[in-house]
């Protein structure tokens, strides 16, 4: 099955800098790439997700890059904020398999202000 | 998300003991899903349904049960056959259609066993 690979599993950055959160993921039929924040004790939350036919996509501060050969894809969170401070979670999945969503061991985001 | 709900909020078991975790969906989703969290950790599927009365196993379902008898409604049994089961136990839902496969999910119970 899918196995998908998050690094770093932590990360600290000062307040105004940039941060990236790296996953890699084994099965090449993946078609569908969330990234979720999960704040202490709260439901995860959908932040922005990428689909294969599309190699990159922005929403205001945050962008996610996918590259299909080397199976990876990446989070970069820019003008980082205290608020941005969380878990980050990515995730892959087959939409013709039931979306059945396999996700990386998660980023704790620490924003230093 | 709003339209998860989950219950109850926290909840405690003596071992050996069945508990049954509820997940209401107003969102006319077709598909649920069950995960677990450890500390620490990412999401682990247990279970999932496409459709009512239909469910399949996800990655780690020895010790639990589910049923979908409603659209709205997927709840989650913990077994005593459950070895380790304190965790936080989080229910999503999608539409479920090719393209509209955004999972929502709700606000998680935190089972311990006491």
């Amino acid at each position: 099955g899918e196995n998908v690979e998050q690094h770093p599993s932590t990360l600290s950055v000062q307040e105004g800098d940039s941060a990236v959160i790296k996953c890699t993921y084994s099965d090449s039929a993946s078609n569908y790439f969330p990234w979720y924040k999960q704040e202490l004790g709260k439901r995860p939350q959908l932040i922005i997700d990428i689909r294969s036919n599309v190699g990159e996509k922005k929403d205001q501060r945050i962008a996610v890059t996918l590259n299909k050969t080397a199976k990876h894809f990446s989070l970069h969170i820019t003008e980082t904020q205290p608020e941005d401070s969380a878990v980050y979670f990515c995730a892959a999945s087959k939409t013709t398999a039931g979306n059945k969503l396999t996700f990386g061991g998660g980023t704790r985001v620490l924003v230093k202000p | 998300d709003g339209g998860i709900t989950q219950s109850p909020k926290y909840l405690f078991r003596k071992e050996g003991q069945n508990v049954t975790l509820s997940c209401e969906q107003n969102l006319n989703h077709d598909a649920m899903y069950w995960y677990r969290q450890d500390p620490g950790q990412g999401l682990r599927l247990i279970y999932y349904s496409q459709i009512v009365n239909d469910f399949q196993k996800g990655d780690i379902a020895e010790g639990y049960s589910v049923s979908r008898e409603k659209k709205e409604s997927f709840p989650l049994t913990v077994t005593s056959a459950q070895k380790n089961p304190t965790a936080f136990y989080l229910c999503a839902s999608s539409a479920g259609l090719a393209g509209a496969d955004t999972q929502y999910f709700g606000p998680g119970t935190r089972l311990t066993v006491l």
